[in-house]
């Protein structure tokens, strides 16, 4: 039951894009497409952003999109804006448990 | 509105026992699987255990198997959690979360209870 892996810390200026990795196994985000990604602010709740690898939740920016290719899932943003700036972490199935990636640092510079 | 509201977190000594409580309003409670996920200070976010709706499939995560057990009370729209065994690694905020089914994203989280295992 390991930790999906992210890397630490990610960061871009006002209007780029970046890509947050998230990998895993054949266990997991390479067995189904039941991929989400959560942000979270410091003392806030945690929000789903994208869920089943590249669906986004009603109400949800655009500027967010997700993909997955084999074990390895990624979260794209677009358009950085300050906003943005917050944890990120991705999640799989990995039946029957459920897996959190090591969550991810986003700064906007 | 959803609400999940989680409750029953304190300082608790180690080897001592807590048992959290989520009140969830807003939703029919009886249609989702339910879950805790934990964040300890400092560190990422942790899936610790899930329960179906109805109450009959519970799955843990290794490191508190044996030690946690979830259970629910479709009545009372209401989650449990009882933590035996405390040690200082449990020390972390316990969210409470819902998924329409086995493996779907968490679509509402509570606020969270605050567990801290200290001598």
């Amino acid at each position: 039951q390991s930790a999906l892996t992210q890397p630490v810390s990610v960061s871009g200026s006002p209007g780029q894009s970046i890509t947050i990795s998230c990998t895993g196994t054949s266990s997991d985000v390479g067995a189904y497409n039941l991929v989400s990604w959560y942000q979270h602010h410091p003392g806030e709740v945690p929000k789903l952003i994208i869920y089943e690898v590249n669906k986004r939740p009603s109400g949800v920016s655009n500027r967010f999109s997700g993909s997955k290719s084999g074990n390895t899932a990624s979260l794209t943003i677009s358009g950085l804006q300050a906003v943005d700036e917050a944890d990120y972490y991705c999640c799989s199935y990995a039946g029957p448990i459920t897996v959190f990636g090591t969550g991810t640092k986003v700064t906007v510079l | 509105e959803v609400q999940l509201v989680e409750s029953g977190g304190d300082l608790v000594q180690p080897g001592g026992s807590l048992r959290l409580s989520c009140a969830a309003s807003g939703f029919t409670f009886s249609s989702y699987w339910m879950h805790w996920v934990r964040q300890a200070p400092g560190k990422g976010l942790v899936w610790v255990s899930r329960i179906d709706n109805d109450g009959t499939t519970t799955d843990y995560a290794d490191f508190v198997t044996g030690r946690f057990t979830i259970s629910r009370d479709n009545a009372k729209n209401t989650l449990f959690l009882q933590m035996n065994s405390l040690t200082v690694d449990d020390t972390a905020l316990y969210y409470c979360a819902r998924t329409h089914y086995s493996g779907s994203q968490f679509d509402s989280w509570g606020q969270g209870t605050l567990v801290t295992v200290s001598s």
